[in-house]
């Protein structure tokens, strides 16, 4: 079956440590997305990708960073300089460019700090 | 700046009874809009979108949506509410600089189903 998988479905942070989360899709998909949602906050966009090697911040990048050194994955890393990680993080895809291709999303990481 | 209002961060209908969740779009150009939802601890799945075809959209398991650009509204409808429906619901608007850059979304309205 074609998606995305996440893992781990949680994760669990310890002061000053940095930390990735995995994104891979098999939906031949070019654009990949990470966003954070907050409880009453709805989703933050904190990274896009529109093709391998190349990455656009979003609304909330500070404290993270991701690569995409292949088309089916899209890892990212929480940082030590993210001072409130706590978080649900959900990635996404979809199939081009356009404003009206439809995301997809994976079933999403909790992120937890100890 | 492309922003989406969603009216009510909570709503409760009775099992039957008709479900409408309000949506407000802000966008500068014809926008894209999408209507997700998501169950506990799950990630996002789409009900319908908007794409200009057609004023009134239908989704996935009876939802509809209805495209009012003079109100610039989006509201999601489902004549009689099943307790399935019980889930968070997401309004989100694709308008973008030219290029896929994500969707803005709106904060959510959770959906209460009272047997």
């Amino acid at each position: 079956d074609g998606g995305i998988t996440q893992s781990p479905k949680y994760l669990f942070r310890k002061e000053g440590q940095n930390v990735t989360l995995s994104c891979e899709q098999n939906l031949n998909h070019d654009a990949m997305y990470w966003y954070r949602q907050d409880p009453g906050q709805g989703l933050r966009l904190i990274y896009y990708s529109q093709i391998v090697n190349d990455f656009q911040k979003g609304d909330i990048a500070e404290g993270y960073s991701v690569s995409r050194e292949k088309k089916e994955s899209f890892p990212l890393t929480v940082t030590s300089a993210q001072k409130n990680p706590t978080a649900f993080y959900l990635c996404a895809s979809s199939l081009g460019q356009a404003l009206v291709e439809t995301q997809y999303f994976g079933p999403g990481t909790r992120l937890l700090v100890l | 700046a492309q922003s989406v209002t969603q009216l009510g961060s909570h709503v409760s209908v009775s099992e039957g009874a008709l479900v409408l969740l309000r949506c407000n779009y802000s966008s500068s150009v014809p926008p894209y809009l999408f209507w997700y939802v998501q169950y506990p601890n799950q990630g996002l799945q789409l009900l319908l979108k908007y794409t200009s075809a057609a004023t009134l959209v239908k989704g996935i398991n009876g939802f509809e949506a209805e495209f009012k650009k003079s109100e610039t509204s989006f509201h999601l409808t489902k004549p009689s509410a099943h307790m399935s429906d019980a889930a968070e619901y997401f309004c989100a608007v694709s308008e973008g600089g030219g290029g896929a850059d994500g969707l803005t979304f709106g904060k959510g309205t959770h959906l209460i189903i009272q047997p």
